[in-house]
């Protein structure tokens, strides 16, 4: 059983350009957060899915930022007209079930460069 | 809401030597305590965790943490360090109930073992 892959695992985008970023969870999990690291700090929660559904997006900013979970397929996280400060690794978590005793599985981030 | 402290960025110890990575939460409700590792350039493992039960949990490499309820504190021990330990150390919570699960994360730890 794969554990939660994510990929390009290292992006680097010019400022204006958009960033594309690919999770595809652990099997059977239809579950899916995604989480930002800035230098130096913590993550951060973004966004949590479930096929097809956003659940909550209350840590996403309000422009450039969007994410889906298809039916079919990974999720995507898309980052429209980067810019530097958007330079950091963005994870993604994937549990099974939400709900008592469930646990989140990280993969192992995409490390985004904006020059 | 909940939020989390860790009260020491860089802890260096030397090999063998005991060491405490402290972290103290903040939260109206109920939480999940969660204790990850990183390690350079790679993604987030779950160290341990403590749901219910015994206040002292044990991972499977020598860590061990203690829940203290009225304290709020979540603290991560380990009697004899070794090389292998450098990484990066974040406690994490999260909520019992609510419509999603998120973990909150601090800012995390870096543990640096010298010979």
């Amino acid at each position: 059983n794969a554990g939660v892959m994510q990929n390009p695992r290292h992006l680097v985008r010019r400022r204006g350009q958009e960033a594309r970023l690919r999770c595809s969870p652990m099997k059977g999990h239809s579950h899916v957060y995604w989480y930002r690291q800035l230098p130096e700090e913590g993550l951060k929660f973004m966004v949590y899915l479930q096929k097809e559904n956003i659940i909550d997006e209350s840590g996403m900013p309000k422009e450039r930022f969007s994410a889906e979970f298809p039916k079919e397929g990974p999720s995507i996280l898309r980052i429209q007209q980067v810019v530097r400060g958007d330079s950091a690794a963005y994870f993604c978590a994937s549990s099974p079930k939400r709900g008592l005793n469930t646990e989140a599985f990280f993969g192992q981030g995409t490390r985004l460069t904006v020059v | 809401a909940q939020s989390v402290t860790q009260l020491d960025s860089q802890v260096p110890v030397f090999e063998e030597a005991p060491v405490e990575l402290r972290c103290n939460y903040s939260s109206s409700v109920s939480v999940y305590l969660f204790w990850y590792v990183q390690y350079p350039n790679q993604g987030l493992q779950l160290l341990l965790k403590y749901l219910s039960g015994s206040t002292l949990v044990e991972s499977i490499n020598g860590f061990e943490a203690e829940f203290n309820k009225s304290q709020t504190s979540f603290h991560l021990r380990k009697p004899s360090v070794h090389i292998s330990d450098t990484a990066e150390y974040f406690c994490a919570v999260s909520p019992l109930s609510g419509s999603a699960r998120q973990l909150t994360f601090g800012s995390g730890t870096q543990l640096t073992v010298l010979p």
